[in-house]
């Protein structure tokens, strides 16, 4: 059972464009949401997170939109820089248990110049 | 500041070999800590984690084991692999509940 899922397992975008990554979840259990850079052979940093009280958050050029009734997120990155060409993850947990998160299967971003 | 290490980077071991890999955590005291594993071409799965020393939960049954016996150390171990065990495994830090998890740089195992 994927309780995280991301439906896109790579985007495309031009530098300089606005580059969107989604991600649904069907837990509605869950309320702290994250979302994680990734490169090869290395461990996944941490981008920026969210939490259910919220909708939106933002830092510099990221920004995370939280949808409740549609248990969906999204993170933008704008502007598209070549640094960005990663695997993102986004990743989920709830107030039970000891902050396990569950996350999705990572979408594969390139930022073409 | 807080760091998270990881040893041994990369691991090739035979089938039916023995497994420990080590996860040490500076700069914090009392974190939670967990055991990722990253297997090819998927997301990461949790395996297991510890708030306290001594203190270990599976999330997934497997052939693979946790320990802490230090604060700030974090140990998966294996007394025979399967082939199944290949992959990337990764540790990770948090200051306590609801905190945001670090991770380290990950040890990437291929049984053969």
């Amino acid at each position: 059972d994927q309780q995280v899922k991301q439906n896109s397992p790579s985007l495309s975008v031009q530098e300089g464009r606005i580059s969107i990554l989604n991600c649904d979840y069907t837990n509605s259990m869950f309320d702290y949401f994250l979302w994680y850079k990734k490169y090869p052979a290395e461990g996944p940093t941490f981008l920026i997170s969210i939490s259910s009280i919220k909708d939106k958050n933002e830092d510099g050029r990221f920004t995370v939109f939280l949808n409740k009734s549609a248990k969906h997120l999204s993170l933008h990155i704008v502007p598209s820089q070549p640094g960005d060409s990663a695997v993102y993850f986004c990743a989920a947990s709830s107030v039970q248990g000891a902050q396990k998160l569950v996350f999705g299967q990572g979408t594969r971003l390139t930022i073409n110049p | 500041s807080q760091t998270i290490h990881q040893w041994p980077a990369t691991l090739v071991q035979p089938v039916g070999s023995p497994l420990s890999l080590e996860c040490t955590v500076e700069g914090t005291s009392n974190p939670n800590l967990y055991w990722y594993r990253q297997a090819a071409g998927r997301g990461l799965q949790l395996l297991f984690y510890s708030v306290g020393i001594g203190q270990i939960s599976s999330e997934v049954p497997q052939n693979l084991s946790a320990s802490r016996p230090q604060d700030r150390q974090f140990i998966l171990s294996s007394k025979k692999l399967l082939l199944s065990d290949s992959g990337f495994y990764l540790c990770a830090w948090a200051s306590g509940i609801q905190e945001t998890q670090y991770f380290g740089p990950g040890t990437r195992l291929l049984v053969l």
